[in-house]
């Protein structure tokens, strides 16, 4: 069974104060993972895509990497507009996203 | 550009009504996805849909039907309404069914009574 868990499901972190948040996945026909960053009521907002371990993308203080199992996204020196859920997602074949739960980021100033 | 808009922003139903969600995609998106997400989870995928056709499908009972129009916009329709069915439905859409990142809306959301 697909299952994706992500890591923690909530982290608090003051301003500046650098951390990781952890996707680890099983899917079958994996071709990619998505990152989103999701506002309180609002829709996912698309900020990453990854299809290959080893690979890196980087977006002002937002770094994604994957792995064959898990991909990390590593925020530098966040700010409290950062604060939000951030959604993993692996593409499972025709375009079939397996969502995580998220991680609800907390910054405070 | 116009991102995806969908329609209502939000509804109030009874338990057995059926209800009708409506979603434009981004222009020249030609795939639109449906997924529902219930409080405190990520999304769940019901649909997928590219060139009027449905594509894919996950673990949601017959209550739940789509369609995609001539212009690429797409209803989600669930009939006979449950409590469960209480969500905020979300509509993506994508270029194609390759693995071009999927743009969101702000969803409807769903309150069973």
């Amino acid at each position: 069974e697909d299952q994706v868990t992500q890591s923690p499901e909530a982290l608090r972190l003051q301003e500046g104060e650098s951390s990781s948040l952890n996707c680890s996945y099983t899917v079958s026909g994996l071709r990619g993972l998505f990152w989103y960053r999701q506002d309180p009521g609002k829709g996912p907002e698309f900020l990453f895509t990854l299809y290959s371990a080893g690979e890196e993308k980087e977006k002002e203080r937002l770094k994604a990497t994957l792995t064959k199992k898990e991909s990390f996204l590593h925020i530098t020196a966040p700010k409290p507009e950062d604060s939000a859920t951030y959604l993993c997602a692996p593409i499972q074949g025709a375009q079939k996203l397996v969502f995580g739960q998220g991680t609800r980021l907390t910054i405070n100033p | 550009d116009a991102g995806v808009t969908q329609s209502p922003t939000h509804l109030i139903k009874t338990r057995g009504q059926h209800v009708t969600l409506r979603c434009s995609p981004i222009s020249g998106h030609k795939s639109v996805s449906w997924y529902q997400q219930v409080l405190g989870q990520g999304p769940q995928f019901i649909f997928q849909y590219y060139e009027k056709e449905e594509r894919g499908r996950g673990n949601f009972p017959d209550r739940f039907s789509a369609r995609q129009f001539p212009n690429y916009s797409s209803e989600l329709n669930v009939n006979a309404l449950l409590l469960g069915d209480s969500a905020l439905y979300l509509c993506a859409s994508s270029l194609d069914r390759g693995n071009q990142p999927q743009h969101f809306g702000d969803g409807t959301r769903l309150s069973i009574l």
